[in-house]
């Protein structure tokens, strides 16, 4: 069965600090690994990651991913209010009926001020 | 401007009633796609569509109906068949089943009494 596993499901942190953000997936026919960010409504893109050890960064935000070991981080360096958000990890596979995401359940990340 | 929209933004119904959520989306996407989302959990895929006139079964697809007559339009419907319907509704739309990243209506919560 296809799963993809985020970790911690929930984070609470101070202003300034810097966080990491797991997720690890075993899928059938992997695609690409996709970051999408969900502040209580419509999750909006971050990153998609298709080749292993390529960092890809915006800003605070970058993340990696590491086919092997089928896992990927987010790190978000020098936090702020405004990254309190649900961080969902997503990973693309193809099957005969066409090609879709699955999703994990999201970690939660509360940056206090 | 470009973009997917939802509507309403809020539904209630009563038990037993059948419901349909709009998607309409004007970005000129092939696929289309609808989750489900609950409380402190991730996004799970009810049905998706690659073309006009088709569409495959996800991983939650029993109690739900959809069609797609228009490439711009996938509405699904919530029938009395639905055990626990109460959920926030998304949906999504990519340019293709090959282009995994995704683009997030708004998304509809879903009450029923």
């Amino acid at each position: 069965e296809d799963k993809v596993v985020q970790s911690p499901l929930s984070l609470v942190v101070h202003e300034g600090d810097t966080v990491t953000l797991n997720c690890s997936y075993e899928v059938t026919n992997f695609r690409s690994l996709l970051w999408y960010k969900q502040e209580k409504k419509a999750p909006t893109f971050l990153f998609m990651l298709t080749s292993s050890g390529i960092e890809k960064k915006s800003g605070r935000l970058s993340s990696i991913l590491d086919k092997k070991e089928l896992f990927s981080i987010l790190n978000i360096t020098a936090t702020q209010t405004g990254d309190s958000a649900v961080y969902l990890c997503a990973v693309a596979f193809r099957e005969t009926s066409g090609s879709r995401l699955t999703f994990g359940e999201g970690t939660q990340l509360t940056v206090n001020p | 401007d470009g973009g997917i929209t939802q509507s309403p933004k809020y539904l209630f119904r009563k038990e037993g009633q059948n419901v349909t959520l709009s998607c309409e989306q004007n970005l000129n996407h092939d696929a289309m796609y609808w989750y489900r989302q609950d409380p402190g959990q991730g996004l799970r895929l009810i049905y998706y569509s690659q073309i006009v006139n088709d569409f495959q079964k996800g991983d939650i697809a029993e109690g739900y109906s959809v069609s797609r007559e228009k490439k711009e339009s996938f509405p699904l419907t919530v029938t009395s068949a639905q055990k626990n319907p109460t959920a926030f509704y998304l949906c999504a739309s990519s340019i293709n089943s090959l282009n995994n990243e995704q683009f997030f209506g708004p998304g509809t919560r879903l009450t029923v009494l």
